[in-house]
Formats: structure tokens, sequence, C-alpha cells
């Protein structure tokens, strides 16, 4: 079946242009993840959603970052006035639930902000 | 807070030689660890996970042991192959948090 999509595979931005990054998760996945990935570094965590609520948004760095996932199957990361501090990948993932789940996840967006 | 911490450095060995990337945590309660895996051009793929001390996780010849006493997941596989240069991250989620930690990774290179 379908993995985990996200759109677009890549985005080049200006600084302090807003942008939206995708992430379509496998049907029926109940909980979503958006993570970030720096260069040479693991992934960080910036939040996660059960549902169509955001149940831990404490891993997002500020508030020019936000995410919603108004139905509980596709979520959207928005980015205000971007900074190039925020270039990366972001990686969304998915689970069936809560729990010892395995989360799945997405080739990732990578970000870049000139 | 929760953390993991990887081994320093790229890994480079030859086809056949055996694999040890340690990676050690800090977790409040009893944290579930796991190994990911990507693959050049490809996404996070979990390679195995243990949930409770002294579990063995196992997958494609890999394997890892929960070492509670040690606080250590360390990664083993007897015979690599080239097929297995990747990049490989220790994660970890802590009980009532599902919030991955991930470690810094280390790529491994093998040499035909």
């Amino acid at each position: 079946g379908a993995g985990v999509s996200q759109t677009p595979s890549n985005k080049v931005t200006e600084k302090g242009k807003y942008v939206e990054l995708r992430c379509d998760p496998i049907s029926g996945h109940t909980a979503l993840y958006w993570y970030r990935q720096s260069l040479g570094q693991g992934p960080e965590f910036l939040i996660y959603f059960q549902g169509t609520g955001a149940a831990d948004d404490s891993g997002l760095p500020n508030d020019r970052f936000f995410a919603v996932r108004p139905e509980g199957s596709v979520s959207t990361l928005k980015i205000q006035r971007t900074e190039r501090g925020d270039s990366a990948v972001y990686l969304c993932a998915s689970s069936p639930g809560l729990g010892h789940y395995e989360q799945y996840f997405g080739p990732g967006t990578r970000l870049t902000v000139t | 807070g929760d953390s993991v911490t990887q081994m320093e450095g790229p890994v480079t060995l030859s086809e056949e030689a055996f694999l040890t990337i340690n990676c050690t945590y800090t977790a409040t309660g009893y944290p579930s660890l796991f190994w990911y895996v990507q693959y050049p051009g490809e996404g996070l793929q979990l390679l195995l996970k243990a949930t409770k001390a002294d579990d063995k996780g196992s997958n494609k010849g890999f394997e890892a042991t929960y070492r509670k006493e040690t606080t250590s997941f360390h990664l083993e596989k007897g015979s690599v192959q080239v097929s297995d240069s990747a990049v490989y991250f220790c994660a970890l989620t802590s009980y009532g948090n599902n919030r991955l930690a991930f470690g810094k990774g280390n790529q491994v290179v093998v040499i035909p």
C-alpha cells in the first residue's frame, strides 16, 4: 500500500517568506508526527497529532512554526517569516496509534532558505 | 530529558567484516529502543526494536540487546554486505511520551 508522502520534495524560498509543507499519512493511521533533521544530525521532534488535535507541540522551536491536521488525515506544517536557520529536511511520520507502534516515515521535504 | 548518544564518526569496513555501532541512552522510566536505517536516497525505516530490558531485537542479520544495567542498545551484525551501506540511527521513546529521540546517526560504508 501507499506509504507516507510529503510534498514538495524540495522547497527553496527567500528569507522572510512563508512556506507550507504537506504530509499525507498512511490511510487509517491516527497518529502523525513532524520532525526536523539538520545536516549531520538525527531528526528532532517538532509536534505530534492524535486525530485532529496536537497532542504535544513542545518541540516547535518558536511561534513562527505552526501545524494543522483539520480532518485527522493530511497535515500541513507552516513556517512564517522563514530564516536561514530553518533550512533542514522536514520529516513526517505516521503510526496506527499511540504506544509502542512503529512510526513510518515519509521521504521528507528539503527546505532551503536563501 | 531523554537523549541518545551514538559513537562519533563514520564507520568504514570491508565486506564480511563484523559491525558494531554503540548506542547509550538517558531516559526516565522504561523506554522502548529502536534502530532506524536510512539507505541512500530513501526515507528512514525501522530496522529493529526492543521494548523491555533484556529483549533482543533482530532483523536482516542485525541484532541489538536492551541492556538496562548499562543503558545501552548496541547494534551488531556478524558479516556485513555492500548493501548495508547506510546511515544508522539509534532512538527511544519513553513511556507516556510518543516522540522519538534520535542519536546523531552513524554513516556506515562497506567496501567490496
